[in-house]
């Protein structure tokens, strides 16, 4: 089955410093691989997706992330965080082998520290 | 991109009683699929729900517990049954994007659930 992998269950970071999130994947064909951000008391909000093409995929928010074949990685980064950023991140794969529904990693949180 | 609202936004319930969560889309979407989150991990699928037709479950999920409904295109509804305080969660309601099937799903702003 395809899956995401998120190993930082926290990630803390200065405010203003660039800040990246981890996520690998392991998929058969190819892979479809989204993040999203949950806030406090919210739901799931879509920030970027990688389908095809530039494996740099600018998102919502100032987000990026780099998609790395070799490396079966897809990390969210930005270069300058903000302390309103401070939220959970998921990272999410299309499973083929499921009706291509959406399979989420454990999630990140992410503390940015003033 | 798809608005979703969801009622209730929470509620607190007793043991052995049931819940209806609604799920309201702005427009007519194909597919509509009900989350779990407990509290501390990520979001797990509980069903699809089938417009016409009946919900499609994940394992470890059933019909009996967590009956849906999904009247049109717009519309669903998930019922909590005989709860008990495990059941206490967020639950999320999603559809896909419209722009196909690789694409995005879009989530509504959940249903927070506590069983005492």
């Amino acid at each position: 089955a395809q899956s995401v992998a998120q190993p930082e269950d926290q990630v803390n970071v200065a405010e203003g410093n660039p800040l990246t999130v981890k996520c690998t994947y392991s998929v058969s064909g190819n892979p479809y691989l989204f993040w999203y951000v949950q806030y406090p008391n919210r739901g799931l909000q879509f920030l970027l997706k990688y389908i095809t093409g530039d494996n740099l995929v600018k998102g919502s928010y100032g987000f990026e992330a780099e998609f790395n074949k070799s490396q079966t990685s897809f990390h969210l980064k930005k270069p300058s965080a903000l302390v309103s950023d401070s939220a959970l991140y998921f990272c999410a794969v299309r499973d083929s082998n499921r009706d291509d529904k959406i399979i989420f990693g454990k999630g990140t949180r992410l503390h940015i520290l003033p | 991109s798809a608005v979703i609202s969801q009622k209730p936004s929470r509620d607190i319930c007793q043991r052995g009683t049931s819940l209806t969560i609604q799920c309201q889309v702005d427009s007519q979407v194909t597919m509509m699929f009900w989350y779990r989150q407990q509290p501390g991990q990520s979001l797990t699928l509980i069903a699809t729900a089938n417009q016409g037709s009946e919900a499609t479950y994940e394992s470890g999920f059933v019909i009996d517990k967590f009956p849906i409904s999904r009247p049109n295109l717009t519309f669903s509804t998930l019922t909590v049954s005989n709860m008990s305080p495990e059941d206490s969660s967020i639950y999320l309601c999603s559809v896909d994007s419209t722009s196909g099937s690789y694409n995005e799903q879009f989530f509504g702003p959940g249903t927070r659930l506590t069983v005492l």
